[in-house]
């Protein structure tokens, strides 16, 4: 069964730190794995990533996908009181056409 | 442009009832879904299309049907509501599969 699981489901930090989110999937025939950030609203997209190694980069936020290993990472440096939200992760599997996401990670910065 | 409209924003169900979630796209995408949210849960995948006159079941089906008679139309009907359904319900459409996917703002559904 398709599976996508993110950690940790949630995380405090101040201001000014460095986060790493995590994002571990289980599709099969992966097409593209794709970071999206929700605030209170509809999910707003960040990245999508299909190519093992290749880094996306956006301001603050970085992410990177290891194919081999099966999961993606989303970075996010200095963090400000803005970024709190939910960081969802979802996996398109081209064998069904389904775009399966994870729990989410709950992000709080405080100032 | 209106990108993925979804409606009505807010509705309120006594159990037992139907209704029926519109959502709309004005993008000629091939691929619809529609999730629903509950807290720590992420989004569930409830149906999806990948084209007019196919869908098929995703994650948590029971109790929800769909349709897609046309490329631009995706409504989430549900036959007799219960409270288990209430949740917040995102429909999302992508032009194929490595392309992002839009999502419309949310139905809140409440079932009593």
């Amino acid at each position: 069964e398709d599976k996508v699981v993110q950690s940790p489901l949630s995380l405090v930090v101040h201001e000014g730190d460095t986060v790493t989110l995590n994002c571990s999937y289980e599709v099969t025939n992966f097409r593209s794995l794709l970071w999206y950030k929700q605030e209170k609203k509809a999910p707003t997209f960040l990245f999508m990533l299909t190519s093992s190694g290749i880094e996306k980069k956006s301001g603050r936020l970085s992410s990177i996908l290891d194919k081999k290993e099966l999961f993606s990472i989303l970075n996010i440096t200095a963090t400000q009181t803005g970024d709190s939200a939910v960081y969802l992760c979802a996996v398109f599997s081209s064998n069904t056409g389904k775009l399966i996401f994870g729990q989410g990670t709950t992000l709080q910065v405080k100032p | 442009n209106a990108g993925v409209t979804q409606t009505p924003k807010f509705q309120v169900l006594k159990t037992g009832q139907s209704m029926t979630l519109q959502c709309a796209q004005d993008m000629n995408h091939e691929y619809m879904s529609w999730y629903r949210q509950d807290p720590g849960m992420g989004l569930r995948l409830i149906h999806y299309s990948v084209g007019a006159g196919i869908t098929d079941q995703g994650e948590v089906p029971n109790g929800y049907n769909v349709s897609r008679s046309t490329t631009e139309d995706f409504p989430l009907r549900l036959l007799s509501a219960a409270p288990s359904q209430t949740s917040v319900y995102f429909c999302a459409s992508s032009y194929w599969e490595n392309t992002e996917a839009f999502f419309g703002q949310g139905t809140r559904l409440t079932v009593v």
